[in-house]
């Protein structure tokens, strides 16, 4: 089944504690990409990949990283969480060719930092 | 940055009626993608339609159809016989042929009443 996975779904941490959210797709897209989605703003890019090693910044990067070290995996990393980084988080994948830019989202990961 | 507003932050409908969720964008490309995405409680992103900018026919799927005004930038989406499922918010996204990226709305909540 062609799918975009997330783990962990649900996360409680503290703040200053580093934590990384992992995300993988079996489609052998190109393109990969993390979203934040916070209530009454929609949903934000935070990076996204068009492929191996090649990452670029969305519009709210501050406090996130990411590498693309494979084609199927692009993880979140939080070096250091604070309170403003709790969220919903989705990362989604997506072909660069053919019916181009249709992205397939992971099913969301739920961020709490205390 | 492109822009998207979606004016109508909850919208309600009557099963089998028929109700129309507005979205404009801002851009200065001529080629571009726009999307509705639909997001239930299960917060699973669930693509309900897309539209390429070069393509003058609106885009149909069963009871979910577009109205794409190129020249006002306008995508407003309209679904006929509304049933309970269809309950969810809606986003509307556009996104850059060139780059990839994903814009969304700040979305839209739809109540469908028995």
């Amino acid at each position: 089944e062609a799918q975009v996975t997330q783990n962990p779904r649900y996360l409680i941490t503290v703040t200053g504690k580093k934590l990384t959210v992992t995300c993988s797709q079996n489609m052998n897209h190109e393109y990969m990409s993390w979203y934040r989605q916070d209530p009454g703003l929609g949903l934000r890019q935070i990076y996204y990949s068009m492929n191996v090693e090649v990452t670029d910044k969305g519009d709210v990067p501050e406090g996130y990283k990411v590498s693309r070290k494979e084609k199927r995996n692009f993880p979140l990393i939080l070096e250091s969480p604070s309170p403003n980084q709790t969220s919903l988080y989705f990362c989604a994948s997506s072909t660069l060719t053919g019916l181009a830019y249709e992205q397939y989202f992971g099913p969301g990961t739920r961020l709490t930092v205390t | 940055a492109q822009t998207v507003t979606q004016s109508q932050p909850e919208m309600s409908v009557q099963e089998a009626e028929t109700v129309t969720l507005s979205c404009t964008y801002d851009t200065s490309e001529s080629d571009y993608y726009l999307f509705w995405y639909k997001q239930p409680p299960s917060r699973q992103m669930i693509l309900v339609i897309r539209q390429e900018a070069y393509k003058q026919q609106n885009a149909t799927e069963n009871r979910f159809s577009v109205n794409f005004q190129k020249a006002a930038k306008s995508f407003s989406l309209k679904i006929s016989d509304s049933q309970l499922g269809d309950a969810a918010m809606y986003f509307c996204a556009y996104s850059d042929s060139t780059l990839g990226r994903l814009y969304f709305g700040r979305g839209t909540q739809l109540t469908v009443w028995p």
